[in-house]
């Protein structure tokens, strides 16, 4: 079975730039979506098809991927971008795979 | 705006079989582009989908959950339930609703969430 792979923590200065990376075998080759979960809350997608931005959600989120990894980007990050994040793709036949989530904290 | 409810008992006994409803508004559950699926989060863990719905029935389980796993769908109440038999401890988790496009798959709605709490 496909797996993804996150670190558990990523911290941040306030108002600079965190990166989360989610890591898989050819994850290149995959559409990766990105959510933010907040303490008490259900998830939020966040991006969607590697790069896109559902509507409402602000420019300072962006993602890539490439090879074996794909990467969200939060930009002068703020105490309220403080959640946990979790990729997603489609494992290519029947089913949904998550990472294992990755906790920002901003400093 | 689509929005998506969870409901059904916050506590149900080990052995015993857990029911839970999503009541699907603001969209119809009949369109085509779309899976309804139940995806569960344990008190300080990640997400692991249960399984996913088509509107005219169509299901698939995952794995892990087939044998005890089953959903349903009421296109006339658009609405879509989930039964999960047997269940242990390790059963307690947050349980969420949620629609996915179909392909690139990913999660566009989600509901709030209810907490099922498995104990005697």
């Amino acid at each position: 079975s496909y797996e993804l792979t996150q670190p558990l923590s990523v911290s941040v200065a306030l108002g600079q730039t965190a990166r989360i990376t989610c890591g898989g075998n050819n994850i290149g080759n995959k559409n990766v979506h990105w959510y933010q979960q907040k303490p008490g809350q259900a998830p939020v997608l966040v991006i969607y098809r590697d790069s896109n931005r559902p509507s409402g959600i602000p420019e300072q989120f962006s993602g890539s991927n490439s090879g074996n990894t794909a990467t969200l980007t939060i930009s002068r990050a703020q105490v309220g971008d403080e959640a946990d994040y979790y990729c997603q793709v489609w494992d290519g036949n029947t089913a949904w795979v998550f990472g294992g989530g990755t906790k920002l904290t901003v400093l | 705006q689509v929005q998506l409810q969870e409901s059904g008992p916050g506590l149900v006994k080990p052995s015993e079989t857990l029911s839970l409803t999503c009541t699907v508004s603001g969209g119809s559950i009949t369109s085509s582009s779309y899976y309804w699926v139940w995806i569960r989060q344990p008190p300080g863990k990640g997400l692991e989908w249960i399984g996913r719905i088509y509107y005219s029935g169509g299901t698939y389980y995952n794995p892990s959950l087939k044998s005890r796993v089953t959903m349903s769908v009421d296109t006339s109440k658009n609405k879509f339930f989930l039964t999960l038999s047997s269940v242990t401890a390790a059963d307690t988790a947050m349980y969420y609703c949620a629609r996915s496009t179909i392909f690139p798959y990913y999660f566009d709605y989600w509901g709030q969430g209810t907490l099922v709490t498995v104990s005697s």
